[in-house]
């Protein structure tokens, strides 16, 4: 069966270190995007990428970076881990459908950071 | 700042009774979907509902919209305690297709 996976599941890091969370998907989609889930906020978008060497800034971006090199990974690196960057990260896919101008996003399980 | 809000932003029931929470938003969408997040997990798509769409079922689940208010509410009929979970709006703007999430709906549900 297709699926979305996250690594790792929950991961402990020091402020200023470099962390990469990964992202796989199975599904074959051609959109996948990076979420964060705080409290108070609910999901926050903070990257997307429609297809392989395309990436976008979502709405909280500033601290992070993407890039796609093939359909199935989406890679989140925080350049820099910052004690506001505790949250926990979900990573999704899509495959818009233009017809019916319809997009139903599949989700990871997660991924819990925290930056002490 | 979020386009969908949910209301309430909790809520506890006992089984067998209805759930029902809303969603309001600010700017004219394409459609409107419901999304479940059960504690610890991601999120699961429940149920979408186009903008020229007034209502839509899904076993247990019934979802209205109206544009004039802009907002849109989803019904559970009689509830069961696996229905504890929270619950997202996620709106789609005319011509995007990146959604905006709100901030959700915890919904406990008592045996």
């Amino acid at each position: 069966d297709a699926e979305i996976t996250q690594s790792p599941r929950h991961k402990i890091t020091e402020t200023g270190r470099q962390v990469t969370l990964a992202c796989h998907q199975t599904w074959n989609h051609n959109n996948m995007f990076w979420y964060r889930q705080d409290l108070g906020h609910g999901l926050r978008l903070i990257h997307y990428s429609y297809g392989v060497q395309d990436t976008n800034k979502g709405e909280v971006s500033d601290g992070y970076s993407v890039s796609r090199s093939n359909t199935e990974d989406l890679p989140l690196t925080l350049e820099s881990a910052a004690s506001s960057q505790t949250s926990v990260y979900f990573c999704a896919s899509s495959e818009s459908n233009r017809l019916t101008a319809t997009d139903t996003q599949y989700f990871g399980p997660g991924t819990r950071l925290t930056v002490l | 700042s979020q386009q969908g809000e949910e209301d309430p932003q909790a809520l506890s029931i006992q089984e067998g009774e209805n759930a029902t929470m809303n969603c309001s938003y600010k700017t004219s969408i394409n459609n409107l979907q419901w999304y479940r997040q059960n504690s610890g997990r991601g999120l699961v798509h429940l149920i979408l509902i186009r903008s020229n769409e007034r209502e839509k079922h899904s076993g247990r689940l019934r979802v209205t919209l109206d544009t004039s208010k802009k907002s849109s509410s989803l019904l559970i009929t009689a509830s069961r305690a696996a229905d504890t979970a929270s619950y997202f709006c996620a709106t789609y703007s005319r011509g995007s297709y990146i959604p905006t999430f709100g901030r959700g709906t915890s919904l406990i549900v008592h045996p």
